[in-house]
């Protein structure tokens, strides 16, 4: 099975908003709605932003939400503010009950 | 609240077999509603998914290491553990021991344990 394809790097300025997208196939994102999102900074644990391509876990701020269309699943972070800028992961479900991580994209704050 | 804790070598040679238990704490890894899971991250690259164990022992592991994995189970002690077998500089990473709901997310994570394999 092969990464799931992130951008490798987006930027943006505070207040805006900026969007992750994370391409798989059908026999994985586009197949199921078990995508989940994970905000890492640097040397620290990697934390769940969202699970079920669009629920948040409590506590997660609601600037941040998930969508799919097809075999890609986005992350959009409204609002953007400094302490965002981080790499986030995308993360899903494939056939036969494994797991598959993107490579990663790395948010940059303006 | 949950807590999750690597333990183990932090240096392995190559050729040998990598060992790290993960013990549980606030919680039962017995509950019926979760999975208990291993991820890696080499340094400077991403996150990859090694495989999941539940308490009952039914296991699932990534195809890329399956031939090289074991992932087990001791409730009387509440942990779980990862063997990685045949070791090369490839397999140098920070081990991650996390909780994986039904939903194949992981809400609850260990802080890490960074594995050498190096002679």
């Amino acid at each position: 099975q092969s990464a799931l394809t992130q951008t490798a790097s987006v930027s943006g300025s505070p207040g805006q908003s900026i969007t992750i997208s994370c391409t798989g196939t059908s026999s994985d994102v586009g197949g199921y709605n078990l995508v989940s999102w994970y905000q890492q900074h640097p040397g620290k644990v990697p934390k769940l932003m969202i699970y079920e391509v669009s629920k948040r876990p409590s506590g997660v701020s609601n600037r941040f939400s998930g969508s799919k269309s097809g075999n890609t699943a986005s992350l959009t972070i409204s609002g953007l503010q400094a302490e965002d800028e981080a790499d986030y992961y995308c993360c899903s479900y494939v056939d036969s009950s494994t797991l598959q991580f993107g490579g990663g994209t790395k948010l940059t704050v303006l | 609240q949950l807590q999750l804790q690597e333990s183990g070598p932090g240096l392995v040679k190559p050729s040998e077999t990598l060992s790290l238990t993960c013990t549980i704490s606030g919680g039962s890894i017995s509950s019926s509603n979760y999975y208990w899971g291993w991820i890696r991250q080499p340094p400077g690259k991403g996150l990859e998914w090694i495989g999941n164990i539940y308490y009952s022992e039914s296991t699932y592991y990534n195809p890329s290491l399956k031939s090289r994995v074991t992932i087990s189970v001791d409730t009387s002690k509440n942990q779980f553990s990862l063997t990685l077998s045949s070791v090369t500089a490839a397999d140098t990473a920070v081990y991650y021991c996390a909780r994986r709901a039904f939903t194949w997310d992981f809400d609850y994570w260990g802080q890490g344990i960074l594995v050498t394999v190096s002679s």
